[in-house]
């Protein structure tokens, strides 16, 4: 696609349940980062992929969070025993240059 | 560490009227500076970018800004604002590694017609 994609773009879920959104990065884009964005907060770093090296989890806030990213390409955040303050927008962004970051739409994640 | 400050978190401003939105930086290096847009329910949107060279810089739709190291700033500019310009918009840094970009909190500007 033209563009980075994810989904899906809307998740509401109950405390407890495991969720897993997806992120299709630009095609040939080796990097792929993901980003959290709470109500009323900044843009918090999760974590980020680049090429086959092993991913910098240093974002992530607790153990119930984990990413994958299979091929070099497809990426997919899950989050374990969901919590409400896990509500949030989840944004994925792929560069290729290192210079240029490409963002998604984002899913919005309602935990109830 | 990096970090990037957006000191307003709202602003408001008449449709027409100029616009500046404030960004500090603390980073040892030299920086590599950004400016992004997100419009409501939307992903974020490059509006412009510092690496080197000419200090002002110019983007898309209208937006300028100008890189100023002794300041440690990076202010984003508009000389007349449209109503299509309210939105939330984020400065970023690229980090230590120059492999993160870290944000400011971002500033929500609105504009009144």
């Amino acid at each position: 696609g033209a563009g980075v994609s994810q989904s899906p773009s809307n998740k509401v879920t109950e405390k407890g349940k495991d969720v897993e959104l997806r992120c299709d990065p630009i095609s040939g884009h080796t990097a792929l980062y993901w980003y959290r964005q709470s109500l009323g907060q900044g843009l918090e770093f999760l974590i980020y992929f680049q090429g086959n090296s092993a991913p910098d989890k240093s974002g992530l806030p607790s153990d119930r969070f984990s990413a994958e990213r299979t091929g070099g390409s497809v990426s997919t955040l899950t989050i374990q025993r969901t919590q409400q303050e896990d509500s949030a927008v989840y944004l994925c962004a792929s560069s290729s240059s290192g210079r240029a970051w490409f963002f998604g739409p984002g899913t919005r994640l309602t935990v109830l | 560490a990096q970090s990037v400050t957006q000191p307003d978190i709202h602003i408001t401003v008449s449709e027409g009227a100029s616009l500046e939105l404030r960004c500090n930086y603390s980073y040892g290096a030299t920086p590599y500076l950004f400016w992004y847009v997100q419009s409501p329910g939307q992903g974020l949107q490059l509006l412009l970018k510092y690496f080197s060279g000419d200090t002002l810089v110019q983007g898309i739709k209208g937006f300028e800004a100008e890189f100023k190291r002794s300041q440690s700033s990076f202010n984003l500019r508009k000389p007349s604002v449209h109503w299509s310009d309210a939105a939330e918009y984020f400065c970023a840094v690229i980090g230590d590694a120059g492999n993160m970009l870290t944000f400011g909190g971002g500033t929500r500007l609105m504009v009144k017609p």
